[in-house]
């Protein structure tokens, strides 16, 4: 089956423990997405990837990094977590490079607090 | 800015009735517009695409209207039904990077 999967679905942490959150896509797309959705603010692009090893910064790309070592994956780190991070994460990838005619798949999501 | 708005923020119908959910965009000059549905605890699933040179796109129950010029955007749901109770959100794609989401509305069918 298609589909963007992403791990863990639910993460409780404390302030400054570094996280990983990982995604995962099995329809060979070149583009790559993370997007976190507030409550009042819709979603907003936090980083994206064209291809393997190029990544570049979307709206909100405080306090995030990302690697793009492979095709399929797409990890966001949290190197030191902070409350105003508490959000809910959204993975999406495109066929192209440059998605600019067709639909981004998008994962389930991973609902992150921060104590 | 390029901004992304959906009014209302809750719709409330009774099972049965067609409805229609707006979506206005600040700039005309788009790639595309797309209609997603959310579903709690689940991810975003893509209902329609409509393409800058394309006035409206259809899948079942579902029509969405695109008008550049006023900057609008429509999605009708026909007959409508419990299971279609979910957040719809509208996105405009300005740029080949540049994806900007509406806040979504609300919907709920009472049976």
């Amino acid at each position: 089956e298609a589909q963007v999967t992403q791990n863990p679905r639910y993460l409780i942490t404390v302030t400054g423990k570094k996280l990983t959150v990982t995604c995962s896509q099995n329809m060979n797309h070149e583009y790559m997405s993370w997007y976190r959705q507030d409550p009042g603010l819709g979603l907003r692009q936090i980083y994206y990837s064209m291809n393997v090893e190029v990544t570049d910064k979307g709206d909100v790309p405080e306090g995030y990094k990302v690697s793009r070592k492979e095709k399929r994956n797409f990890p966001l780190i949290l190197e030191s977590p902070s409350p105003n991070q508490t959000s809910l994460y959204f993975c999406a990838s495109s066929l192209l490079a440059v998605p600019r005619g067709e639909t981004q798949y998008f994962g389930p999501g991973t609902r992150l607090l921060v104590l | 800015k390029q901004e992304v708005t959906q009014i209302p923020a809750a719709l409330s119908v009774p099972e049965g009735e067609n409805l229609v959910l707006n979506c206005s965009f600040t700039d005309s000059a788009i790639y595309n517009l797309q209609w997603f549905r959310q579903d709690p605890g689940k991810g975003l699933t893509s209902l329609l695409l409509i393409q800058s040179s394309q006035r409206e796109q259809t899948s079942g129950r579902l029509n969405a209207s695109l008008d550049k010029s006023s900057g609008r955007s429509t999605l009708y749901i026909a007959a409508s039904q419990p299971g279609d109770s979910a957040t719809y959100l509208c996105a405009v794609r300005w740029g080949a990077q540049k994806l900007v989401f509406g806040q979504g509305t609300r919907l709920t069918i009472n049976p």
